[in-house]
């Protein structure tokens, strides 16, 4: 069984420009999370979808960041413009069932904002 | 904020039991105990969970208090590739949230 995966690994842009990370969860779990780990910081919770709705979005940070999963496969998550402060390891992680919650996670995308 | 109180870093010798402490003094019944790791530049890796009674699997074990005010995460036979930040996470069965805290971590010596 596939792992969750995530493109790309790393991104570096500039301030103001648009980054769009993706993530691909395990075939078959229809729960997908992304969190964020900014420097120095805890990891945080951003969003949960199950299947293609949006569940919980209440750590979306502010409306520079927008998480779509059209179709219930795949999720991108774009910011922009990007800022500073966006700079961090964004995870994604995939559920089958949301009341066992053993989430698994993908490698994490590394964005740099210079 | 995490519901959790972990030590921020410990050592173990290779091949001894390591044995990672977790205070959660204001669990709720329902509330669930996770432990999860993460590995230098990977992501997060699911361990271990249990509610009131002790849970062993293939990666550990875990020992949960009578009260459920706190939990002690078992690596039997630590190996070096058990370095690794581990966090406590305590998780209500209806809310889908991983409430991560700073985690404790786990250095293996040779």
């Amino acid at each position: 069984e596939a792992g969750v995966t995530q493109f790309p690994s790393h991104s570096v842009i500039e301030k103001g420009q648009t980054v769009t990370l993706r993530c691909d969860p395990i075939s078959g779990h229809d729960n997908l999370y992304w969190y964020r780990r900014v420097m120095g910081k805890e990891i945080k919770f951003l969003l949960h979808f199950v299947k293609e709705s949006k569940q919980d979005e209440s750590g979306m940070p502010n409306n520079r960041f927008l998480a779509e999963r059209t179709g219930g496969t795949y999720s991108t998550l774009k910011v922009q413009p990007a800022e500073l402060e966006d700079s961090g390891v964004y995870f994604c992680a995939s559920s089958r069932n949301p009341n066992y919650n053993e989430q698994f996670f993908g490698p994490g995308t590394r964005l740099t904002v210079l | 904020d995490a519901k959790t109180t972990q030590p921020p870093s410990m050592d173990c010798a290779e091949g001894r039991a390591a044995n990672l402490p977790c205070n959660h003094s204001t669990i709720s019944g329902n509330e669930y105990v996770y432990w999860y790791r993460q590995i230098h530049s990977q992501g997060p890796q699911y361990i271990i969970h249990g509610l009131k009674n002790n849970e062993t699997n293939e990666m550990a074990s875990l020992i949960i208090t009578e009260d459920r005010k706190s939990s002690t995460l078992i690596l039997p036979h630590a190996t070096l590739r058990d370095t690794a930040v581990y966090y406590c996470i305590v998780f209500p069965d209806s809310n889908y949230q991983l409430i991560w805290g700073a985690g404790t971590k786990l250095i293996i010596k040779p």
